[in-house]
């Protein structure tokens, strides 16, 4: 089984600041992981992936990740917020295997403060 | 064009009726998901199709039917409806494993 635990459910930054959104995956066979962002009343839309290549992904609007297998964690950062960057972040796991899908972790929202 | 459309947006109805919401990608993708937002913005998987074939179901009620007459196409019947059914449904389409889910604007659909 596999499961991904997004730590806080709201994080707040002033513009400028580090963005630092956490995720950390449970999987019993080497992951694909994925973050995606969702603007309010809009779908999800990929923010980057780590398919087993790199460890550091970098992915859209200044975004990047770090896979770290010891601490079973691919938390996103990015280093200074936009206003613009306001929106509800998904870290996701895949299956991989014929059976293939993505798990979401409950999602972090972020807010940006002038 | 539009990758993932799905209609309608907005679907307002009483309890115990049927309803039924659309999904057409033109991705040319041989995967199609439909998932479930709370109001919580958790996001569970319900269904996915392979090549119109049925390969993921997640314990999902019986009064909820998806059917794919062809792979460009996903729609989700919902028979019965009932108040915990109201959420957002996003569907999605994938081309593979490791490639990036393609989502839809999702369907917001609220039961009273």
């Amino acid at each position: 089984a596999q499961s991904v635990t997004q730590l806080g459910s709201h994080v707040s930054v002033s513009e400028g600041a580090l963005v630092l959104l956490r995720c950390n995956y449970s999987s019993s066979v080497p992951p694909y992981l994925f973050w995606y962002v969702q603007y309010p009343n809009q779908g999800l839309q990929l923010l980057l992936k780590y398919t087993s290549a790199a460890t550091l992904v970098k992915g859209i609007n200044g975004f990047e990740a770090e896979f770290k297998k010891s601490e079973t964690s691919f938390h996103l950062t990015k280093p200074s917020a936009h206003m613009s960057d306001a929106a509800e972040y998904f870290c996701a796991v895949s299956s991989g295997g014929s059976n293939y899908k993505l798990t979401f972790g409950k999602g972090t929202l972020l807010t940006v403060n002038p | 064009d539009t990758a993932v459309s799905q209609t309608p947006k907005y679907l307002v109805t009483q309890m115990g009726n049927d309803k039924s919401i659309k999904c057409e990608q033109n991705l040319g993708h041989d995967t199609m998901y439909w998932y479930k937002q709370d109001s919580k913005k958790f996001l569970k998987i319900m269904f996915s199709y392979n090549n119109k074939e049925l390969i993921i179901n997640e314990t999902v009620p019986n009064r909820f039917s998806p059917k794919s007459p062809d792979k460009a196409h996903l729609n989700l019947h919902i028979n019965s409806l009932e108040l915990g059914d109201s959420a957002v449904y996003f569907c999605a389409s994938t081309g593979g494993m490791v490639e990036k889910l393609f989502f839809g604007s999702g369907t917001q659909l609220s039961v009273l």
